[in-house]
């Protein structure tokens, strides 16, 4: 089992739609995890960061984490086509350990 | 406040051959990150450096390594060079660690032939 999954996509919604992303990890004794937005040819940048079981919202993104299931997701509502781009869900194992990246889910938002 | 920045931005190299990459964090940030982007295996991390003290590592082999400045500023050596290290390597700096934002450079795009 690898341990940070993402489904790879892409994943289309229409312009205005919730777009669901997810993620589960393998390590019970992660901490911490994120959100990172990759556009195509650029580099990762923050979404969203999430430390402790439930919601985290800002703005159109809300983050959920179920550290039972290990289970980490984010939700982008209203999306834009602006949103188009790989999510990249990273978890921390422990409290410093290494930065595990899952494969990136591509969303693809039509206007 | 000046970004990450990464040099070179583009590098060349041949099998066998070793290879230095330059990364400048941001002003005030003390921890410096190293990553490897392939289509392939996506980002995988390398390697923390923390006040010139490796303080994290991934799984890669030994001919990845690194080292941080007393100004922060950090290097990534890469010698023996294999045709898989073509790769986008990606720095990355935050205030204290892995359990803050991470703010990435530009990267490097090494290409070995």
């Amino acid at each position: 089992q690898k341990e940070v999954e993402q489904n790879s996509g892409p994943l289309s919604v229409p312009e205005g739609a919730i777009a669901s992303l997810n993620c589960t990890y393998s390590d019970r004794v992660s901490q911490s995890f994120f959100w990172y937005r990759q556009y195509s040819g650029k580099s990762p940048e923050l979404i969203m960061s999430i430390y402790s079981n439930g919601d985290k919202e800002d703005g159109r993104f809300t983050a959920q984490l179920n550290k039972a299931s290990q289970y980490v997701s984010l939700l982008i509502r209203d999306s834009q086509p602006s949103d188009s781009a790989t999510y990249l869900c990273a978890v921390l194992r422990g409290s410093q350990g290494n930065l595990i990246f899952g494969k990136g889910t591509k969303l693809s938002v039509k206007p | 406040k000046a970004g990450v920045t990464q040099t070179p931005r583009y590098l060349i190299k041949t099998r066998g051959q070793q290879v230095t990459l330059s990364c400048s964090p941001i002003s005030g940030h003390r921890s410096v990150s190293w990553y490897q982007q392939t289509p392939g295996q996506g980002l995988q991390f390398l390697f923390e450096y923390f006040s010139e003290t490796q303080r994290n590592k991934g799984n890669f082999p030994g001919r990845f390594s690194g080292r941080q400045f007393s100004n922060s500023r950090s290097e990534m050596n890469v010698s023996t060079l294999e045709l898989g290290d073509s790769a986008l390597y990606l720095c990355a700096s935050s205030l204290e660690g892995l359990n803050n934002e991470q703010f990435f450079g530009p990267g490097t795009r090494l290409t070995v032939l």
